[in-house]
């Protein structure tokens, strides 16, 4: 069966850096796009960008181009979200999930991102 | 980039009642739409790809339907298990891909 598990919550304070996980199995992870989705409190769903593993091709919405950056290591089947200086505004709930021709697929289980001022 | 509007906000039924949601694109984007139900506390889950086709374990009261730029969700007969937010997804020459702002069946 096809997973993608996420690492654990986080707790912060503006300014640090953070780097969340995706780790996917039951298929050949390289082969599929994964993306990120933010969902801040109470609000909807946010497409961040999408990584296709097995060459790194990355693309951005343009509305975290700069923010935040995607990577992805083909060999252990992880796909990564980072900040480099966090924000109050990024407390939100971060999931990953597979792109395919059918839309997204599979999910992640979330990571709940809470920045402290 | 294409927006996606979904109607209404918020709708509130009883269970055994039929439910319709819309989803309406700015632009065409073919057949190319997923829904996916959230429910609290929860990762979203697909439902509907390629606009009217359910994905793999999806009960067959829930019904896709639409190409271009209008689309529909109907869910026949709601379960009390049916109840969350509905998004609509556009995945037609991603990226980007955008979502619409979802309905909450209530």
């Amino acid at each position: 069966e096809v997973y993608l598990v996420q690492s654990g919550a986080e707790v912060k304070k503006s300014g640090e850096l953070l780097k969340i996980s995706c780790k996917g199995s039951g298929y050949i992870f390289s082969r599929y796009w994964i993306a990120w989705v933010r969902q801040m409190p109470g609000k909807g769903l946010e497409w961040m960008g999408i990584i296709y593993p097995d060459d790194s091709d990355t693309r951005y919405s343009p509305s975290f181009q700069g923010e935040v950056t995607i990577s992805g290591d083909k060999t252990s089947s992880y796909a990564y979200l980072q900040w480099s200086s966090l924000k109050a505004s990024d407390t939100a709930t971060y999931y990953c999930a597979r792109m395919t021709d059918q839309g997204l697929d599979v999910w992640g289980q979330g990571t709940t991102v809470s920045v402290s001022s | 980039e294409i927006v996606l509007t979904q109607s209404p906000a918020t709708l509130s039924l009883s269970p055994g009642e039929g439910a319709t949601l819309s989803c309406r694109a700015s632009q065409s984007v073919t057949t190319k739409i997923a829904w996916y139900q959230q429910k609290p506390g929860e990762a979203p889950r697909l439902l509907i790809f390629d606009a009217s086709v359910r994905a793999t374990g999806i009960p067959a009261r829930f019904r896709g339907s639409g190409s271009g730029t209008e689309f529909t969700l109907t869910i026949n007969s709601l379960q009390s298990e049916d109840f969350g937010v509905y998004y609509c997804q556009h995945y037609n020459n991603w990226p980007p891909i955008t979502f619409g702002q979802g309905t909450r069946l209530e």
